[in-house]
């Protein structure tokens, strides 16, 4: 168990470029959730899959927002011309899915991706 | 709709005393409770879980909660603070089932002297 693994750590960009967040989750599970923690707050949903289906979108996922999960494992997180008000810590979470497992319900983070928008 | 609020945004306690952090949530259903830790530049760490078992619940390094339904709380406990406990903690409601994303408190953040 590797835990989840994020990529990059830290992006500065300027207002108006794309960028693109990779998440690899633990091997074996097969949910994968999204969250923006802004300072001072908690992490907030953003949205999530099972396998490679994505099941639950936020409404703070807007339009310049995309998720994927091509082969159900690793998963993309790419924001469209960034604003300011996307800086944010960007957290990738893994689980099993409920039933399935002892801990299911367990999600297990990683270290994130700090995103800031000049 | 299921929310959790957490009391007190920073506690301060000094070394060997007890913690004590509270969180209280709203839930239509029966929820599975959990309180995350955050070390500075680090990830959240799970501490412990409530999943409708015993409402007594006890954690890593320590730590452990109580799961009271007649007063919808779920207040995090250490009987003796250590400096390493220094952190922000977040107490999480999640609905379960199909869904399963988590909601977070605001968090508290817990200093500890020396």
């Amino acid at each position: 168990d590797t835990g989840v693994s994020q990529d990059p750590r830290h992006k500065i960009t300027k207002r108006g470029q794309n960028v693109t967040f990779r998440c690899d989750p633990i091997s074996e599970h097969n949910r994968l959730y999204w969250y923006r923690q802004t300072l001072g707050q908690g992490p907030e949903f953003l949205t999530y899959f099972q396998n490679e289906a994505q099941l639950e979108k936020s409404r703070l996922l807007s339009d310049r927002f995309s998720a994927e999960r091509p082969k159900g494992s690793f998963s993309t997180l790419e924001i469209q011309r960034t604003e300011q008000g996307d800086s944010a810590m960007y957290l990738c979470a893994s689980s099993s899915t409920p039933g399935l497992a002892v801990r299911s319900y367990e999600q297990y983070f990683g270290p994130g991706t700090r995103l800031t928008v000049t | 709709a299921q929310s959790v609020t957490q009391l007190d945004s920073h506690v301060s306690v000094s070394e060997g005393t007890p913690v004590l952090l509270r969180c209280n949530y709203s839930s239509s259903y029966s929820p599975s409770l959990f309180w995350y830790v955050q070390h500075p530049n680090k990830g959240l760490q799970l501490l412990l879980k409530y999943t409708s078992a015993a409402t007594l619940v006890k954690g890593i390094n320590g730590f452990e909660a109580e799961f009271k339904k007649s007063e919808t709380s779920f207040h995090l406990t250490k009987p003796s603070a250590h400096m390493s406990d220094a952190a922000e903690y977040f107490c999480v409601v999640s609905e379960g089932g199909s869904q399963g994303n988590l909601i977070f408190g605001k968090g508290t953040k817990l200093s500890v002297k020396p």
